[in-house]
């Protein structure tokens, strides 16, 4: 059974400073692996979408990288700000056609 | 392009009440997915359609829920008696194929009292 982990759970910075947040999971066999914010009480939405033989997808200030093997992914927001503050999802896609998501790692900066 | 669309937004009400929870998939979109959201257990697939035909119900907690999809632009689920403890914020998600991304819709957020 897919398992997908985030850690930290939660993560407070100065506004400027840049976010690394992590996920892992256990299963390697994945289509892809997706990228989701959400705020509080909001429903999510999508930031990037990594394919399998992808090792990385940028947008903007985000970049995020897959290493499908060791099973971990690394979403990077470079010089953060105050509007960043929300709470960040992991979801791997893999057989079953199952998006299988993490516990989310909640971020806030502070200006 | 509306998005998935869901409604109600908020929903309360009382404990052996039916509620129905609807979904309209973006256009296009042949698979359809509903999740549920807890502090405690975060976001779990409840079931999936593809094509309008249930694929996989495993995620589904009890026989009180139970989900349909008449046509490719409309699902329900439908949780009959409800209990306090199905209080959390139901969303639907749909994407168009294989190797695509989900987009989800705002959710509804059911209050049992």
């Amino acid at each position: 059974k897919q398992e997908v982990t985030q850690i930290p759970a939660a993560l407070s910075v100065p506004e400027g400073e840049n976010l690394v947040l992590n996920c892992s999971f256990t299963d390697s066999a994945i289509y892809n692996l997706q990228w989701f914010r959400q705020d509080p009480g909001k429903g999510l939405t999508s930031l990037l979408l990594i394919q399998s033989s992808q090792r990385e997808q940028t947008s903007g200030r985000l970049n995020a990288s897959l290493d499908k093997s060791s099973g971990r992914s690394t979403l990077y927001i470079a010089a953060s700000q105050p509007g960043d503050s929300a709470t960040y999802l992991c979801a791997v896609y893999a057989a079953g056609n199952k998006l299988t998501f993490g516990g989310g790692t909640r971020v806030l900066v502070k200006p | 392009d509306a998005g998935v669309i869901q409604s109600p937004r908020h929903e309360v009400t009382e404990m052996g009440q039916e509620v129905t929870l609807r979904c309209k998939p973006i256009s296009g979109h042949n698979s359809l997915f509903w999740y549920r959201q807890t502090m405690m257990r975060g976001l779990e697939l409840l079931i999936y359609f593809n094509n309008n035909v249930p694929i996989d119900d495993s995620g589904m907690p009890e026989d009180r829920f139970s989900a349909k999809m008449p046509n490719a632009s409309f699902s329900t689920l439908k949780i009959q008696p409800s209990e306090p403890r199905d209080s959390a914020v139901y969303f639907c998600a749909s994407r168009p194929g294989t190797g695509v991304g989900y987009t989800f819709g705002s959710g509804t957020r059911l209050t049992v009292v």
